[in-house]
């Protein structure tokens, strides 16, 4: 199994330019979660997914957006990337949970760091 | 914002002592999870704790969780230079995990 991964690696982009993160994920996990981590700040919740189609904002959702068209892949979105998006995001997947408000363990991918000049 | 918030932010200790690292949060939980993370990597499960345990083992690792005070312990024995990381503990209190700034340990060999 690969676990949880993340393309691309690494990314430099200009002001107002847009791009895709892609996470994907081999473990049949029903949810997915998208944070960024900055210094200082540990991980914030962007958005996720509890299943297949089915998408939530979280903690700093502004300025991004998010697809789960199939259940193994989760995208995040900058349609207009500016300097404040600089960050390392990760990308997280968890089994659904084995009772009603449980949280099990989360699989981090490697992450993606995201430069906006 | 987060929830769980650790104590000390930065810690540095000689190879061979202990390090403990305190996690404390405002609101109910249902189970509390410490993370690991190297430098340049991705978070990695160390343990979870339930909000009806008191204590977990696993390996060199002991957690207490104490929900009168809201806070939990992470205790790493017999540290190794390879402990040398940034710990995370995640509050869990619906299906969303928060987590703190995290606690950076240096292990000097």
């Amino acid at each position: 199994n690969a676990g949880v991964t993340q393309t691309p690696k690494f990314r430099v982009l200009k002001t107002g330019q847009s791009m895709t993160l892609l996470c994907a994920q081999d473990m049949n996990h029903e949810y997915m979660y998208w944070y960024r981590q900055d210094p200082g700040m540990g991980l914030r919740l962007i958005h996720y997914s509890v299943g297949e189609g089915t998408t939530a904002k979280g903690e700093v959702p502004d300025g991004y957006n998010v697809s789960r068209l199939k259940k193994q892949n989760f995208l995040l979105g900058l349609e207009s990337a500016a300097p404040s998006q600089t960050s390392v995001y990760f990308c997280a997947s968890s089994y659904l949970p084995s009772q009603p408000m449980l949280q099990e363990t989360q699989y981090f991918g490697p992450g993606t760091r995201l430069l906006v000049l | 914002s987060q929830q769980g918030e650790e104590d000390p932010q930065a810690l540095s200790i000689q190879e061979g002592e202990n390090a403990t690292m305190n996690c404390s949060y405002k609101t109910s939980i249902n189970n509390l999870q410490w993370y690991r993370q190297n430098s340049g990597r991705g978070l990695v499960h160390l343990i979870l704790i339930r909000s009806n345990e008191r204590e977990k083992h696993s390996g060199r690792l002991r957690v207490t969780l104490d929900t009168s005070k809201k806070s939990s312990s992470l205790l790493i024995t017999a540290s190794r230079a390879a402990d040398t990381a940034s710990y995370f503990c995640a509050t869990v209190g619906s299906y969303i995990p928060t987590f703190g700034r995290g606690t950076s340990l240096i292990v000097h060999p």
